[in-house]
């Protein structure tokens, strides 16, 4: 068990490219969590997904940013021509749902846009 | 929306104690959780309340109150490693394990 890993670490881009995140969650976890976190800042919710269903989106989820998790393991984020203001760490968390149901987190893709 | 409230900051000395307090009013409560999280880390789980009542875990302690919307974070014999930043986070429903965070409490611990 190596725990939640997410590529790239970091990644800087200009305005107006595409961007995708991966996240490999603990494997025998089939809950699945997208958060942004800007400086300063809690996480934010963004989505979920139970296995390979996505279950519920955030507002904070324009139509620019999309997630997948195809086969229920690991899942990918999207931002289409981003902006200035998408700069955040992207974390991923993951959960089996147990008792406690804590999330285990990733250390995050940090993006930058210029 | 769901409002999670913390101080900002809090500095103490290294040795001593220090309380950070979280107030929540959220649609449901399904769950109280405290996370560290380190400067450009993850965030890392620390505690879980769901009922009344101090929860103790060697150096750090949990204490929730439903009826006021209230914890506190106890961070005993503070050591440098301990400086980072606090989330208060809060599950809402009981079928999504989502959270909603709080901004955190940026605690920095001098010698």
């Amino acid at each position: 068990d190596t725990g939640v890993s997410q590529d790239p670490r970091h990644k800087i881009t200009k305005r107006g490219q595409n961007v995708t995140f991966r996240c490999d969650p603990i494997s025998e976890h089939n809950r699945l969590y997208w958060y942004r976190q800007t400086l300063g800042q809690g996480p934010e919710f963004l989505t979920y997904f139970q296995n390979e269903a996505q279950l519920e989106k955030s507002r904070l989820l324009s139509d620019r940013f999309s997630a997948e998790r195809p086969k229920g393991s690991f899942s990918t984020l999207e931002i289409q021509r981003t902006e200035q203001g998408d700069s955040a760490m992207y974390l991923c968390a993951s959960t089996f749902g147990s008792n406690t149901g804590e999330l285990f987190f990733g250390e995050g893709s940090r993006l930058t846009v210029l | 929306g769901q409002n999670i409230d913390q101080p900002t900051e809090m500095t103490a000395t290294e040795g001593a104690i220090v309380q950070i307090n979280c107030t929540y009013q959220t649609s449901g409560f399904n769950g109280l959780f405290w996370y560290q999280q380190h400067a450009g880390e993850a965030p890392t789980f620390l505690s879980y309340n769901v009922l009344d009542g101090l929860e103790e875990k060697g150096r750090f302690s949990s204490f929730l109150s439903r009826s006021k919307g209230y914890s506190y974070l106890l961070l005993k014999e503070l050591q440098m490693k301990d400086s980072a930043s606090y989330l208060c986070a809060v599950r809402v429903r009981s079928n999504d394990y989502k959270l909603s965070f709080g901004a955190g409490t940026t605690v920095t611990v001098r010698a």
